[in-house]
This record gives structure tokens, C-alpha cells and sequence, in this order.
């Protein structure tokens, strides 16, 4: 059993909607991470926090808005997607950013 | 950017077979980590390797950090059904306390018949 708990783990929504995904660990850890999983391409780093604060935003678009109150929570905010959004949403966690990730089973989300 | 060339991308093997699979990376990194998703699931860590030609067990499964640090392969020894999945490498360089972003493969598919 997994100690990062995604939430939902699937998602259709239309590209004029609102909604967010959601992550929590209980692994005692200070890092959480945000990826997109394609079909046929590597895993794509989002964003990282590191005891609640943002450390990285890999150039992601703006229609995707990241939010950690604390450091065992996560959330990706989600609003007027584009079909190409559709992906795998993975989250995990690590003690620290030099430290082995691990992943909870991720968002399905597809686009409409 | 750093970029992980993944071989081979898909696999298929007769049960009790041995495996390998390898990364090798344009640049060097002195964390190598291999993780296997099954379908529906997230990766899961397998192994993790942190020094220039360590070579790691994890029951059926060795891995070993190259030394040039470009590079890492991963061996399962005498395959099951239950290995089927997707085995990712990712690579990280940390220095000075700080850690860059791992870099992941883009994956080999394993498929065991029986």
C-alpha cells in the first residue's frame, strides 16, 4: 500500500471546467513533487516544494496552479485545459530533494 | 537539457529467462535510481545506487552505477509473470547540498510469457 494517496484517480473533465487533484503522504517526508506522464514519453517534472515552499516550476503553463499548505499535502489546480493535457498526474514524495522519490498511483485526466 | 537514452524499449521473454535493460546519459550523475510501474500504478523504487560502480541486489534483481557515471543497467534473474511492467531508470546530480531534478527514461516495457 502506497503512502502517498492520490485523489481522484480518474478525471473527465471539459476544458472549460475548474477542478483540482489532490495529494497526501504519510511518510514523514518534506518534499512533494508534481509530474506529467504521457504515453511513450518520459516522466515530466511540474513543480516541487520543499517544506511548503515552491523550488522549482519547470516552465509549466499557468492553466495549472500548484498549492501545498503543508508538507503533507499537495493539490494542482486545473482550469480551461487543452486536450493535450490529458495525462497521467503523478505526485510523490521524498525526505529530502536529494533523497529517492516515491510516487503515489496518480490522476487519470482526460480532456474533452 | 540532461537526457536518459533507455534500451532496450520493450522486452519480450520467456519465463525463467534473464533480463538486462541499461541507461546511459550525456552527462554524469551520481544518483541512479530504476523503478517499475505496473498498470494503474505509480512507479515504485526498485533500487537506488549512489556510487560510481556499486552494484546493488534486490532479491532477482542487480543493478550497478557505472563508472564513468554515465551510465547504469539493471539484470532480473530468472523471470516470473509478476515482472511484467514498465522498469524506468531516472538519474539525479547533487552537489554542494542541492539536488537537480531527476531525469527519468523514457522506459522498457517487460512482457514474460509463459
Amino acid at each position: 500500500e502506497t503512502g502517498v494517496t492520490q485523489t481522484p484517480r480518474h478525471l473527465v473533465m471539459g476544458m472549460t471546467n475548474k477542478k483540482s487533484l489532490k495529494c497526501e503522504q504519510h511518510l514523514g517526508h518534506n518534499a512533494m513533487y508534481w509530474y506529467k506522464q504521457s504515453a511513450k514519453k518520459p516522466l515530466e517534472l511540474m513543480f516541487v516544494y520543499n517544506f511548503k515552499e515552491q523550488t522549482e516550476n519547470n516552465s509549466v503553463p499557468s492553466r495549472f496552479s500548484p498549492e501545498c499548505p503543508n508538507s503533507s499535502h499537495l493539490f494542482l489546480h486545473l482550469h480551461t485545459l487543452q486536450p493535450e493535457d490529458s495525462a497521467l498526474y503523478l505526485c510523490a514524495s521524498s525526505l529530502g530533494e536529494n533523497q529517492p522519490q516515491h510516487f503515489g498511483d496518480g490522476t487519470r485526466l482526460s480532456i474533452l | 537539457g540532461q537526457q536518459l537514452n533507455q534500451s532496450p524499449q520493450s522486452m519480450f521473454i520467456q519465463e525463467g529467462e534473464d533480463v538486462s535493460m541499461n541507461c546511459t546519459s550525456s552527462s554524469i550523475f551520481n544518483t541512479w535510481l530504476w523503478y517499475k510501474q505496473d498498470p494503474g500504478e505509480g512507479p515504485v523504487l526498485l533500487i537506488a545506487l549512489y556510487k560510481a560502480g556499486e552494484l546493488t541486489s534486490n532479491g532477482r534483481l542487480t543493478a550497478q552505477f557505472g563508472i564513468t557515471r554515465k551510465d547504469s543497467f539493471l539484470n532480473i534473474s530468472a523471470s516470473i509473470p509478476s515482472d511484467v511492467g514498465i522498469y524506468f531508470c531516472a538519474g539525479q546530480l547533487i552537489s554542494s547540498g542541492s539536488a537537480r531534478q531527476l531525469t527519468f527514461g523514457s522506459g522498457t516495457q517487460l512482457t514474460v510469457l509463459p
